[in-house]
């Protein structure tokens, strides 16, 4: 059973970069048929995607923060990592890691990346952007 | 604003059937692109309910479905229970974003 859990600081300074890592047990993020994803959960707000980063290395980010965001994946750790440069206030949510897949097994069903869904999901971690 | 379109709530009495839109475009739902279910609950992770527009993960009732017409999809859940209450999400692709995008989410209330 995949399992994934995030964790880092819960409190970054304005202006910093907020690093967290999503740790993979139950599997190998080696896995060609997923992708590994974060997504974040702003006081209040929806869910917004992230970025996300292939087996194969090839990463795809949010337009809106494409220009602040890296993923990487440490193979050797099993984990992957989220970097987010010149934090402000509106940074600060609950940010998940999640696993992405487009098959199921048991249904038969087979999907081309762009019909990825997230599963399983992290608990999320709060992190806080302090003045 | 999200790309996709959710209505901000939704509720109804115990034993009744509760639908849950999704609106998008032709950039997502529209361009054929599958639609995905997820309950979060309060304080909880989210947790994947309906994958590939129709299809229920192992384990989850059968209580919830969903369907997709054009560039809409929709979750339905019947019979609701209290433990029904949370937030749901849906998501699907976006071309003009090249990646994945997520409704603004719909608090389920069972009075």
């Amino acid at each position: 059973q995949l399992q994934l859990q995030e964790s880092g600081p819960g409190l970054v300074k304005s202006s910093e970069t907020l690093s967290l890592t999503c740790t993979v047990s139950g599997g190998s993020i080696n896995s060609r048929s997923h992708y590994w994803g974060w997504i974040r959960q702003p006081p209040g707000k929806g869910l917004e995607w992230i970025g996300s980063i292939s087996s194969g290395g090839n990463t795809y980010y949010n337009p809106s923060l494409r220009s602040r965001v890296t993923i990487f994946v440490d193979t050797s750790k099993n984990h992957f990592s989220l970097k987010l440069t010149s934090v402000t206030a509106a940074d600060t949510a609950v940010y998940y890691c999640a696993g992405q897949i487009s098959y199921d097994t048991l249904t038969g069903y087979y999907g081309p990346p762009t019909h990825k869904w997230f599963d399983p999901w992290g608990q999320g971690t709060l992190v806080t952007v302090s003045s | 604003q999200s790309v996709l379109t959710q209505p901000p709530s939704v509720s109804g009495a115990p034993g009744q059937r509760v639908t849950i839109s999704c609106t998008g475009s032709s950039s997502n739902i529209g361009s054929a692109y599958d639609v995905h279910w997820y309950q979060h609950p309060l304080g909880r992770a989210p947790k994947l309910l309906i994958y590939g527009n129709t299809f229920r993960p192992s384990g989850v009732p059968d209580r919830f479905s969903g369907s997709k017409s054009g560039t809409s999809a929709s979750l339905a859940i019947s019979g609701i229970q209290a433990e029904d209450e949370a937030d749901y999400y849906c998501q699907s692709y976006d071309s003009s974003v090249s990646g994945w995008v997520f409704g603004g989410g719909t608090k389920l209330t069972v009075l």
